[in-house]
């Protein structure tokens, strides 16, 4: 197995502009998570999916980022407008049913920075 | 909700030492308990977890972890250190319920030549 897919794995973008990030599950996981990483904040769980739809989302910062999952193999994290403070490491992780007991994977991360 | 803490932000040993990173937890339910290694600039590799099983639980590379209730605890330990093993490393806790996983601040792990 390929493992969970994320692209870009690195983007430079100047603030204003719009971000997509993209990331692929692995086959057969039904939850989705997309995390935000910093230095300041640490590790922090922006939304989840189950199933594709949106569970928890509580963890978004605020309107300018949304999330998708269209399928079952395929969701995106968009940011409009990107800020500076946008800057940090975002991972995409994928868990197997039964929900909740069973670990998550993670891809290998896409670094965002925001000039 | 759950809640996980780490008690160090940084430890540092050196090689062919032991290697004890501590994590307390709180849970309502019975929870699921994990450790996560990332190493520079990639993604969180899990390294073990416990779900309600025994409570001596076996990783990769060395590692385990022993799940106490009483002192609410999942401490990590490897009898000795390698050098491949420095990284951050992640306790996570989940209450198996609604797929709520909550991840500890991080210990960062040194190891001296």
């Amino acid at each position: 197995d390929a493992g969970v897919i994320q692209s870009p794995r690195h983007e430079v973008t100047e603030m204003g502009q719009e971000v997509t990030l993209r990331c692929k599950p692995i086959s057969g996981h039904n939850s989705l998570f997309w995390y935000r990483q910093t230095m300041m904040r640490g590790l922090e769980l922006l939304i989840y999916f189950n199933n594709n739809v949106p569970i928890d989302d509580s963890g978004m910062p605020e309107d300018r980022f949304s999330a998708k999952m269209p399928n079952a193999s395929f969701s995106t994290l968009k940011i409009q407008p990107s800020e500076p403070r946008d800057s940090a490491v975002y991972f995409c992780a994928s868990s197997p049913p039964p929900s909740g007991y069973n670990e998550q994977f993670f891809g290998p991360g896409t670094r965002l920075t925001v000039l | 909700a759950q809640s996980v803490t780490q008690l160090d932000s940084h430890v540092s040993v050196s090689e062919g030492t032991p290697v004890l990173l501590r994590c307390n937890y709180s849970s309502s339910y019975s929870p699921s308990l994990f450790w996560y290694v990332q190493h520079p600039n990639k993604g969180l590799q899990l390294l073990l977890k416990y779900t309600s099983a025994a409570t001596l639980v076996k990783g990769i590379n060395g590692f385990e972890a022993e799940f106490k209730k009483s002192e609410t605890s999942f401490h990590l330990t490897k009898p000795s250190a390698h050098m491949s093993d420095a990284a951050e490393y992640f306790c996570v806790v989940s209450d198996g319920y609604n797929n709520d996983m909550r991840f500890g601040a991080g210990t960062r792990l040194t190891v001296k030549p």
